[in-house]
């Protein structure tokens, strides 16, 4: 049962343009959400975070935006650069006595020059 | 400040064999997770310390796999027997909040091949 979803596997977008990236989840329950970005070789690194009280999250050229309505997260990246070329996890997580964090598959992103 | 240590970087072994990780997590650092990342597939949560205790080792195959934290530091996740489905890159984090809310820092991984 995967409840935290990344339907697209891959997305390639042209360096300056906007990147969107989507996260679909099925579990209400969920009540924070992080975006972490991982270069090949290396550990997951924590890109921005959500909390369910909130529907957008700013930090410089990343934006989180939540539709607890629809259960659906998406990252926006503006302006896309290549060295945002890299797998992208959404996770989600709970406070079922201690917080436990599922991810999603991944997407990867291709920032073309 | 240095991050999250993990050792080996990459290990093949065949099944059946025994294998184990070590992950050193960032000073005082009070929460301490295994993942377990199969190819294709996001990290998938092993065990999750807080200090030296458990808190969560609900995913943990514990027939095979079994891990520790002495001393609420350092940390070791081994597998035994192996089986060829548990080849994947297994991924040691660290949080400084308790409770498990906050920022987890990833190690770079250990890439286990079961043959």
């Amino acid at each position: 049962d995967q409840q935290v979803k990344q339907n697209s596997p891959s997305l390639s977008v042209q360096e300056g343009r906007i990147s969107i990236l989507n996260c679909d989840y099925t579990n209400s329950m969920f009540d924070y959400f992080l975006w972490y970005k991982k270069y090949p070789a290396e550990g997951p690194t924590f890109l921005i975070s959500i909390s369910s009280i909130k529907d957008k999250n700013e930090d410089g050229r990343f934006t989180v935006f939540l539709n607890k309505s629809a259960k659906h997260l998406s990252l926006h990246i503006v302006p896309s650069q290549p060295g945002d070329s890299a797998v992208y996890f959404c996770a989600a997580s709970w406070a079922s006595g201690t917080y436990k964090y599922i991810f999603g598959t991944g997407t990867r992103l291709k920032v073309l020059a | 400040e240095a991050g999250v240590a993990q050792s080996p970087r990459y290990k093949i072994i065949e099944k059946r064999q025994s294998v184990a990780f070590w992950c050193n997590p960032i000073s005082g650092h009070a929460t301490l997770y295994w993942y377990q990342q199969i190819l294709g597939q996001g990290p998938k949560l092993l065990i999750q310390f807080q200090n030296n205790g458990v808190v969560d080792d609900s995913q943990l195959p514990k027939d095979r796999f079994s891990a520790e934290r002495l001393k609420g530091v350092d940390s070791t996740l081994k597998i035994q027997p192996a089986k060829l489905e548990d080849s994947a890159v297994y991924l040691c984090a660290s949080s400084f909040q308790t409770g498990g809310l906050g920022t987890q820092y990833f190690g770079p991984g250990t890439r286990l091949l079961v043959l």
